[in-house]
């Protein structure tokens, strides 16, 4: 089976920097997305790992540990507009399939 | 980036009646599309994948009688809640993948609720 856990809720300053973290247990690998949802909206998409490391786009960056089954998104200098919640997701190469996590909600205060 | 759409972006419907959902890929063939429902505060749960020109693949739990998913054609699937319930209500999410590509890309959702 699949287990995908992140925090349910976060709060962070405007400015500042947050770490949100996704651990994983999947019946096959085939890479790891990073979604962002604002309440009433549909997904967008911001990062995508398959390898080990750090993959970087602008203010987000994403890290991803295969061995580790562990993930972190990374959010730089904070604006209010990042308060939404954040998708961590696993594409199992089984079943080719993208499986959420329950979603982080982030609110950023001024 | 590659566009999903959606049709309707919202639905009020009597309890006992059938509503079909549309979902579009309108400028690349959506070999895969996969429905999704999310319900207020939680995360998406997938329901069913379907492939272009077979049966949908639901997943464990979800009625396949009650939900009908058709996949006719490289650019448009339809999701068809048959016989509606108050606890149908919800956030339903369509997103559709070109081929081997590894992004899959998310419609704006439609919002069913049933009174």
């Amino acid at each position: 089976g699949q287990n995908i856990d992140q925090p349910t809720e976060m709060t962070a300053t405007e400015g500042a920097i947050v770490q949100i973290n996704c651990t994983y247990q999947t019946s096959g690998f085939n890479g790891l997305f990073w979604y962002q949802q604002h309440a009433g909206e549909a997904p967008t998409f911001l990062s995508y790992n398959v390898l080990d490391g750090l993959e970087e786009k602008g203010r987000f960056s994403s890290f991803l540990s295969r061995s580790k089954g562990y993930s972190y998104l990374l959010l730089k200098e904070l604006q209010m507009k990042d308060s939404a919640s954040y998708l961590c997701a696993v594409r199992s190469s089984n079943t080719g399939k993208l499986i959420f996590g329950q979603g982080t909600t982030l609110q950023v205060k001024p | 980036g590659a566009v999903v759409s959606q049709h309707p972006s919202w639905v009020i419907c009597k309890s006992g009646t059938s509503v079909k959902i549309e979902c579009r890929s309108l400028d690349f063939q959506a070999t895969t599309m996969f429905w999704y429902r999310q319900f207020p505060k939680q995360s998406l749960m997938l329901m069913a994948t379907s492939n272009e020109g077979s049966k949908a693949t639901y997943e464990q739990g979800v009625e396949k009688d009650k939900f009908l998913i058709n996949h006719a054609s490289l650019t448009l699937s339809t999701l068809t809640v048959t016989s509606a319930h108050p606890e149908d209500s919800s956030f339903y999410i369509c997103s559709a993948r070109d081929g081997a590509a590894y992004e899959q890309y998310f419609g704006p959702g439609t919002r069913l609720t049933v009174t």
